[in-house]
């Protein structure tokens, strides 16, 4: 079965500090992997897609299949990018379903 | 350009009472369409999706169901609620095709089961 774990339910950084957000999948095909990101009182949306090999909003994600990992990236937190944040999956056989974790909050301080 | 409607915004039901929550999405043809809920601590639960009319794939046993009367449009409803409805529902819709590039969401209906 597909599933998608962000271990993490808060992550508490300053102003410049450095942000990883992990996320661990578990799926025996190929999976597509995303990142969507909440902003208070905003739709959840979009942040990047494994397959674009993108970076947005200076936040990057390596898909490690050796490690099943997807972790979000940013080497420099600034307070705007406070949000809550969800790693999804969907497979290349069955694209139409979409999993998401369990979210991790970023709380950036200044 | 597409759009996602999702009503209504909030809702207080008593146990018991039953649920009608309705999606529509405007400006593309046969979208896959999705009911998510989020609850504390669970994060974004897929209750339901659906590639074309009448054609619903549901990911939880529970006590809600869902429907597509039309293309465009999801509902997703219950006879009797439980306290344990309560949560955040979200609707979603994606491009029908062989990749998955973008889940678009609603506002989202924050029900509230007293």
């Amino acid at each position: 079965a597909q599933r998608v774990t962000q271990p993490e339910k808060l992550l508490s950084v300053f102003k410049g500090a450095p942000v990883e957000l992990k996320c661990n999948y578990s799926y025996s095909g190929s999976p597509e992997l995303f990142w969507y990101v909440q902003y208070s009182r905003q739709r959840l949306q979009l942040l990047l897609r494994h397959i674009s090999r993108e970076s947005i909003k200076g936040f990057t994600a390596d898909l490690n299949k050796g490690e099943t990992s997807f972790h979000l990236k940013k080497p420099f937190a600034q307070e705007e990018d406070s949000a809550m944040y969800y790693c999804a999956l969907t497979s290349t056989y069955n694209t139409d379903k979409l999993i998401f974790g369990t979210g991790t909050r970023l709380q950036v301080f200044p | 350009s597409q759009t996602i409607h999702q009503w209504p915004a909030t809702l207080v039901q008593p146990v018991g009472s039953p649920l009608s929550l309705e999606c529509t999405v405007e400006g593309t043809s046969n979208p896959n369409l999705y009911w998510y809920r989020q609850a504390a601590g669970r994060g974004l639960q897929l209750l339901f999706y659906s590639v074309g009319i009448g054609q619903i794939s549901s990911e939880v046993p529970q006590n809600l169901s869902a429907s597509r009367p039309q293309d465009r449009q999801f509902i997703l409803s219950s006879k009797k609620l439980l306290l344990s409805d309560s949560g955040f529902y979200l609707c979603a819709w994606s491009a029908p095709g062989q990749q998955l590039t973008e889940a678009f969401f609603g506002q989202g209906t924050r029900l509230t089961v007293v």
